[in-house]
């Protein structure tokens, strides 16, 4: 079946600007989650969901980072007056079990985000 | 210290190689670990899932769970050019959604 797809896969934007990314988890996956990585580097987790609500948002950075979660499916993640230090590969993942479980995620190409 | 440890390499081994690749963490509540490997420019993919201690194996590819030291293996054999790409242990306590991720092992296989 169809796998965790996100777009758009490449974003080149001006200091300052907003950016929007999506994600669309694998259908019936009811926990969803965002995750940072910069070159090089390990996976920063960012915000989970299960369903629509999310209980755990204590990895965005601050207070430009939102996120947000419709219809139990598709997620954006939301950067406002991005800065340089955004930069990075922005992972979504999606994962079919509900709190404990297995607790395998399944993850999209990712969106490069760049910041000039 | 980080609650995932894992070497970040790189580790470059000749081709047909037996290749090693651990992560060692400090809470004993993980029960769940998994192995994701993740080519250049491209997302994570679930390689092996173990649950509590033990072996698991799957055609080239060997999971170890040491749970008494807190030590996890990946053992790929007759290493291939292909197999090159960066490998990502997670672990997840048994009620628990969270992964907590090592920081990943970068692997060279040269031909």
């Amino acid at each position: 079946g169809a796998g965790v797809s996100q777009s758009p896969s490449n974003k080149v934007t001006e200091k300052g600007k907003d950016v929007e990314l999506r994600c669309d988890p694998i259908s019936g996956h009811t926990a969803l989650y965002w995750y940072r990585q910069s070159l090089g580097q390990g996976l920063e987790f960012l915000i989970y969901f299960q369903g629509n609500s999310a209980p755990d948002k204590s990895g965005l950075p601050s207070d430009r980072f939102s996120a947000e979660r419709t219809g139990g499916s598709v997620s954006t993640l939301t950067i406002q007056r991005t800065q340089q230090e955004d930069s990075a590969v922005y992972l979504c993942a999606s994962s079919p079990q509900m709190g404990g479980g297995k607790g395998e995620q399944y993850f999209g190409p990712g969106t490069r985000l760049t910041v000039t | 210290q980080k609650e995932v440890e894992q070497d970040p390499g790189p580790l470059s081994v000749p081709e047909g190689a037996i290749v090693s690749l651990n992560c060692t963490y400090s809470n004993s509540a993980f029960q769940y670990f998994m192995w994701y490997r993740q080519y250049s420019r491209k997302g994570p993919e679930l390689l092996m899932y173990t649950y509590s201690s033990g072996n698991k194996e799957d055609g080239r590819f060997t999971a170890q769970v040491d749970k008494s030291s807190k030590y996890i293996s990946l053992f790929i054999r007759d290493s291939q050019p292909s197999d090159s790409a960066t490998y990502l242990c997670a672990m997840s306590a048994k009620s628990n959604y969270q992964l907590i991720w090592g920081a990943g092992t970068k692997l060279i296989i040269k031909p």
